[in-house]
């Protein structure tokens, strides 16, 4: 069964706007992790955002923020300022806390949305 | 201080024969995973390490294999290719157990198979 859905498979935005991906997760947990996490046409994978699922926070980096809703089981991403270096497949990841020998160091990946940028 | 690195970048072969892929993590990290990135399918948990045991696996058949080595470095076997294996295999580091831990990843090794 799939944990993360990412339902865009590509977004579109200019340089300077705003783009939000969307990610929701299925699980009974209460305690887990999310990243959000981006790979370039270089293929390396660059961890962009974590939220642990006990803070009502949300985390922020620099242009890169999320709006995690615990209840609806929601975790979305939103880059501001978008750069033409912010171009990339974008993955969110789901791990849970509490350990089980079948989620043991299994980081659980959507499917992911590729974020175009155009100047 | 240098990253993750996996070699070959690049690495062709034909349906039957076996693929090595190797991996070096950050250093410090004792925790290494492997994982598939064919396309169109995200990426898939392979395989975790950490102090040399593998620690858990996610559903491949057992051609997929490895190990860790005692310098923490490791690698990944496919036996018997088959064309589905086409994939970019991707290795990530981390200090003991991801999520409280980041995982950091390598560039990938691009395994085709003919």
């Amino acid at each position: 069964a799939q944990t993360v859905t990412q339902s865009q498979p590509e977004m579109s935005v200019q340089e300077a706007e705003t783009v939000t991906l969307s990610c929701t997760y299925d699980t009974s947990e209460s305690d887990y992790y999310l990243f959000w996490y981006k790979q370039p046409p270089s293929r390396q994978m660059i961890l962009v955002i974590r939220q642990e699922a006990y803070k009502q926070q949300n985390a922020t980096e620099n242009r890169f923020s999320v709006n995690f809703q615990k209840a609806a089981k929601s975790f979305s991403l939103k880059i501001s300022d978008s750069q033409l270096g912010d171009a990339a497949m974008y993955f969110c990841a789901y791990i849970r806390l509490r350990l089980t020998t079948d989620s043991w160091g299994k980081l659980q990946f959507g499917a992911g949305t590729q974020v175009v940028v155009t100047p | 201080e240098a990253g993750v690195t996996q070699s070959p970048t690049h690495l062709i072969k034909t349906r039957g024969q076996q693929a090595t892929l190797r991996c070096s993590p950050i250093s410090g990290h004792t925790s290494v995973y492997w994982y598939q990135q064919a396309l169109g399918l995200g990426l898939q948990f392979l395989l975790w390490y950490d102090e040399g045991e593998e620690r858990n696996r996610g559903n491949f058949p057992p051609r997929f294999s490895g190990r860790q080595f005692p310098n923490y470095s490791s690698e990944l076997n496919v036996n018997a290719l088959e064309l589905e294996d086409s994939a970019l295999y991707l290795c990530a580091s981390s200090l003991f157990l991801v999520g409280a831990n980041v995982l950091t990843f390598g560039a990938g090794s691009r395994l085709t198979v003919l």
